[in-house]
């Protein structure tokens, strides 16, 4: 079945660490985006893609970097630069070119410091 | 700019009750529509659609109506079971520009047998 897996599931940072998530789809979607999702808080867009090697910041990029070097995968490394980066993390897929296709998501990746 | 305000949770209803979500939006000209679930501990699902004016999109017993004149894509179900608790989203994509998304804050969904 063709879907979008993120991993891992947990992942746990340590004060002054770099993570990366991992988020691949095999839909054959150009577009891919990274959202961080507060409790109580909706979904607020960190970065997106619509193309290989090409991406876009988003409303909350300050503290992330992603890279796009194949179609189906788009890393999110938080940094730490990152201050708060406690959250749940969803990455996200779509069709480019047609404005009403729905984005379609992973089962997220929860971020914690120890 | 383009923005989606959502009824504020959380809401508990009893089993079979009639559900109702409100969801307003303010964008330029016809963006399009969307209600996403996410369910404990899981990622986001696509629950219906609607991409034109009076267009209404349904599924699983729930149903939502496009209506620019009050720009309003409400979200309801006759009868909700215990297994629709969840939270849901409401969210649209602008007419034009790139496929992004602008989502509500959610509204958390509890129902009691």
């Amino acid at each position: 079945d063709g879907g979008i897996t993120q991993s891992p599931k947990y992942l746990f940072r340590k004060e002054g660490q770099n993570v990366t998530l991992s988020c691949e789809q095999n839909l054959n979607h150009d577009a891919m985006y990274w959202y961080r999702q507060d409790p109580g808080q909706g979904l607020r867009l960190i970065y997106y893609s619509q193309i290989v090697n090409d991406f876009q910041k988003g409303d909350i990029a300050e503290g992330y970097s992603v890279s796009r070097e194949k179609k189906e995968s788009f890393p999110l490394t938080v940094t730490s630069a990152q201050k708060n980066p406690t959250a749940f993390y969803l990455c996200a897929s779509s069709i480019v070119g047609h404005l009403n296709q729905p984005q379609h998501f992973g089962d997220g990746t929860r971020l914690s410091i120890l | 700019g383009d923005s989606v305000t959502q009824m504020e949770g959380p809401v508990t209803l009893s089993e079979e009750a009639f559900l109702t979500i409100n969801c307003t939006y303010t964008a330029t000209g016809y963006p399009s529509l969307f209600w996403y679930v996410q369910y404990p501990g899981e990622g986001l699902q696509l629950l219906l659609k609607a991409t034109k004016a009076d267009d209404k999109g349904s599924n699983k017993g729930f149903e939502a109506t496009y209506r620019k004149e009050t720009t309003s894509f409400h979200l309801e179900k006759g009868s909700v079971q215990v297994s629709d608790s969840a939270v849901y989203f409401c969210a649209l994509t602008p007419q034009t520009g790139a496929n992004n998304l602008f989502f509500g804050t959610g509204t958390r969904l509890t129902v009691i047998p």
